[in-house]
């Protein structure tokens, strides 16, 4: 089955730094990436939508200096938290879909700490 | 917009009974897609089951089944002879189909407990 590996799995660092998130499509073209924020006990909301060698789309409210996404290939994209504080820590998914109509699968997610 | 609602913060059931999920959504599309999704302890979310709004015939996979109402807009997971790693958090999704951008909406969650 498609596999999204996402990396690191957990990540702590200070405030001020930059973080850089992974996610790639191990065994499939991913034509479309998802990232989504999930904070304790609530569900997921999306943060933005990538295409491959385009700009991402941002959800309204979401930072797009802040939350710095990049899709170069078919295969990876990353999602880059810029000048990081507490209140960015959270738990981040992506998701890859590699054509309009199949199904998304999603990496195992990362769990950001802000000290 | 889209919106998906599950009312049920929490459901518990016995260790080999059934179980109902309830999920509800708000859409003024005709053609869409349904999902219902399972979050473990582990964090991976995992599809647990797919609906096409155009197929009348509720989906089924294994132990997982759907009763879809596109009238009353209700989508509902039925999970028969629980098992211990049913315990998860369940997430109603909904999106429509054929454009690649379109995204997931999640609802928030349910989180089942299965009692040995």
């Amino acid at each position: 089955g498609a596999v999204v590996s996402q990396h690191p799995s957990r990540v702590i660092c200070k405030s001020g730094t930059s973080v850089k998130i992974e996610c790639r499509s191990l065994d499939f073209q991913a034509t479309t990436m998802f990232w989504y924020r999930q904070f304790p006990k609530q569900s997921l909301m999306l943060m933005a939508t990538s295409n491959e060698g385009s700009k991402a789309t941002y959800e309204q409210g979401v930072e797009k200096d802040k939350f710095l996404i990049n899709h170069a290939s078919l295969t990876l994209s990353t999602l880059t938290v810029t000048s990081a504080h507490p209140e960015d820590s959270s738990f981040y998914i992506c998701s890859a879909r590699s054509w309009e109509d199949s199904p998304l699968h999603f990496g195992n997610g990362t769990r950001l700490t802000v000290t | 917009a889209q919106t998906v609602t599950q009312s049920q913060p929490e459901m518990s059931v016995q260790e080999a009974e059934t179980v109902t999920l309830s999920c509800t959504y708000d859409t003024s599309e005709s053609d869409y897609y349904l999902f219902w999704y399972k979050q473990p302890p582990s964090r991976q979310m995992i599809l647990v089951i797919r609906q096409e709004a155009y197929k009348q015939q509720n989906a089924t996979e294994n132990r997982f089944s759907v009763n879809f109402q596109k009238a009353a807009k209700s989508f509902s997971l039925k999970i028969s002879d629980s098992q211990l790693g049913d315990a998860a958090m369940y997430f109603c999704a909904y999106r429509r189909p054929n454009f690649g951008n379109e995204k997931l909406t999640f609802g928030t969650g349910t989180r089942l407990t299965i009692i040995p």
